[in-house]
Parts: structure tokens; sequence; C-alpha cells
């Protein structure tokens, strides 16, 4: 079985730029993540969809990042002005569906840079 | 504030040793999760505890979930080089996993 796509897998850029993460998860799977983990800390949650629609969105700082989930398959996260930071790995999850006992695949992550 | 605390922050023992790490919350949470982070790559759920005072075993790892539902702990007997890695807790909260900082952990050989 295939595991949760992400690319690209670095990034660096410079701040005010902007940047894109693309995620493929895995077939079947109705929830999506995107998570932020800065260096040290554990995962914290962006967004999180069921199937093309966003179920908790309430940490994404919306002045600047935006992620849609078109056909409710793949997904894109986006970043327009990067800061210093942003800089964190952004990890893609996904879950056949939500829940309690639910288990989360997780993607290889993007490393991203701000300089 | 973390919703999930976990200790130690940073941990290294020979290899042979056994350890325990710790995941607190002053919340109840329905059910919590264990996973194993290296570097470079995601995280790899090692397990899901779901009642008060349950105790899951998985080959040499030992996973307790407190009577109150509020802490976890994960026992690793005779560490071995392939344990190392960053061990998170996950805790369900409304809709979705809340996840501690994590414990490094080192096994040296």
């Amino acid at each position: 079985e295939a595991g949760v796509a992400q690319s690209p897998r670095y990034k660096i850029i410079e701040k005010r730029q902007s940047v894109a993460f693309w995620c493929n998860p895995i077939s079947g799977h109705a929830t999506l993540y995107w998570y932020q983990q800065i260096l040290g800390q554990g995962p914290k949650l962006l967004i999180q969809f069921q199937n093309n629609g966003v179920v908790d969105d309430s940490q994404l700082p919306k002045d600047r990042f935006s992620a849609e989930r078109l056909k409710g398959v793949d997904s894109t996260l986006k970043i327009q002005p990067a800061k210093l930071e942003d800089s964190a790995v952004y990890l893609c999850a996904s879950s056949i569906e939500w829940g309690q006992n639910e288990k989360l695949f997780f993607g290889s992550g993007t490393q991203l840079s701000v300089l | 504030t973390q919703l999930l605390e976990q200790s130690p922050q940073f941990l290294s023992i020979q290899e042979g040793e056994n350890l325990t790490v710790y995941c607190n919350s002053s919340s109840v949470f329905s059910s919590l999760q264990w996973y194993r982070q290296e570097p470079g790559e995601g995280p790899v759920l090692l397990v899901t505890v779901v009642t008060g005072g349950e105790v899951k075993k998985l080959k040499r790892l030992t996973f307790q979930f407190g009577d109150a539902r509020k802490d976890s702990s994960l026992h690793i007997t005779a560490a071995q080089p392939g344990d190392t890695g960053l061990y998170l807790c996950a805790g369900a909260h409304g809709q979705n996993f809340v996840f501690g900082p994590g414990t490094r952990l080192s096994v040296l050989p």
C-alpha cells in the first residue's frame, strides 16, 4: 500500500516570498491533516479536512496560510508571504475517517527554511 | 500553554537499560496515542489506549493509560539502538489529535 506522499522534501525561500506544499493521501482516506512541526516541538494541527470540507482550521494563520483539498483527494498548503517564524517541517497525514481510535498515517514532510 | 506535557525532554541511555517516559495533562482524553518519529520522517503510530488503567504491550514496549485518562507512560525494557527517536504522545481532543512536545531518546550501543 502506498503511503502519504508529500513534495517537495525541502524548500528554502526568502521572507515575504510565497511557497506551496503538496500532499497525496492514502487512497480511500477521507480525512486529511496538515501539521506544522517547529524544531524541538511536537506537531501542531493547522487544518483538518473531511473529504473536501474543512473540519477544523482554528489554528491556521489565515492572513498568510491557505489550504484546499479539491475533489477530496490531493491537498495543497500555501504560505503567502512567508515569515522567518514559518521555518518548520510541514507534515501531511491521512486517516480512513475521523475517530478517536483512528490511525494517522504521516508523510515524510516538507522542511521549509525561510531566510 | 501545552495541553500535553512530556518528560523527560531528552534521555540518553546505554543499550540494555530500561526506561520510562511520561505524558501528562490536566485534561481528560477519550483516547491517547503514542508515536515514534525518526529524523527526516513522519511519526509512526505505536499504540492507541482508550480505557482508563489500560495496559498494552508491544514486544519490549509497555504502554499504560492512567485511571483518570489524563496521563500515560511508555516503558521500554532492554533498550536497543533501534529504539532511538522522538516519542510523541497525542490525545484525542475534539475532532482532532493534540500532540505533546515529545521525548527525544538516544540509545547508545
